[in-house]
């Protein structure tokens, strides 16, 4: 049983350029929510996607978007880029009821570094 | 909005001794939930509380809520080197935010 993946694993971008990010949950979770951390802080709520529509945002500009498929991995895009915007983005899924759905389970992350 | 303070920041042990990290919040909480990272990986889900005076453990591990649901902990006996690492709570605002705290980073003298 796969856990969540993430690609990829590195990333340099450029400020201005776009970037897309990757993540596919875990066999039986429906929902996958995106989350940045910076360097020794803890990881802030980007958003939340569930039956291919963002449930629920975080404190997040626009230039931060996302999209769920029908097979329910995901994708994280931003754009204009930032130097700021250099941290590790970590997908986390879930289950998106019953007793078990308030575990969510993390992926290695994807490290981006904007120069 | 809600969030939560954790103390310490930082936490260094000599390996075999007790340690407790606390986890505070200003506004009474429905849920805590606590993650350990180690360093270079991924924040790991270690357990949920939600009941006032809640009380679990996790072989070393001791976790509690407080009874006004404002504050938690986690405590850890005999620690070992396998503990180091970062240990976050975190808190769901409704069914789909997870707020995170700033968490304590463990290291462990041999």
């Amino acid at each position: 049983d796969a856990g969540v993946t993430q690609s990829p694993t590195h990333l340099i971008k450029t400020r201005g350029q776009q970037v897309t990010l990757r993540c596919s949950p875990k066999s039986g979770h429906d929902t996958v929510s995106w989350y940045q951390q910076a360097l020794g802080q803890g990881p802030q709520f980007i958003f939340q996607y569930y039956e291919e529509e963002e449930r629920q945002r975080g404190n997040f500009p626009d230039r931060f978007s996302g999209h769920q498929f029908p097979n329910y991995s995901s994708e994280l895009n931003v754009n204009a880029l930032l130097l700021g915007d250099s941290a590790l983005y970590l997908c986390a899924s879930s289950v998106s009821t019953g007793l078990l759905g308030y575990e969510q389970y993390f992926g290695p992350g994807t490290r981006l570094t904007v120069t | 909005g809600q969030q939560v303070m954790q103390i310490p920041q930082y936490q260094h042990v000599q390996e075999g001794e007790d340690f407790t990290t606390y986890c505070n919040s200003s506004t009474t909480l429905s849920n805590i939930q606590w993650y350990k990272q180690r360093p270079g990986g991924h924040p790991v889900f270690l357990i949920q509380l939600v009941k006032s005076g809640e009380v679990k453990k996790q072989k070393r591990l001791t976790f509690q809520f407080g009874e006004a649901k404002k504050n938690s902990s986690l405590h850890i006996t005999a620690t070992q080197t396998t503990d180091v690492g970062t240990y976050f709570c975190a808190f769901k605002t409704d069914d789909y935010k997870l707020s995170f705290g700033a968490g304590t980073t463990v290291t462990v003298r041999a």
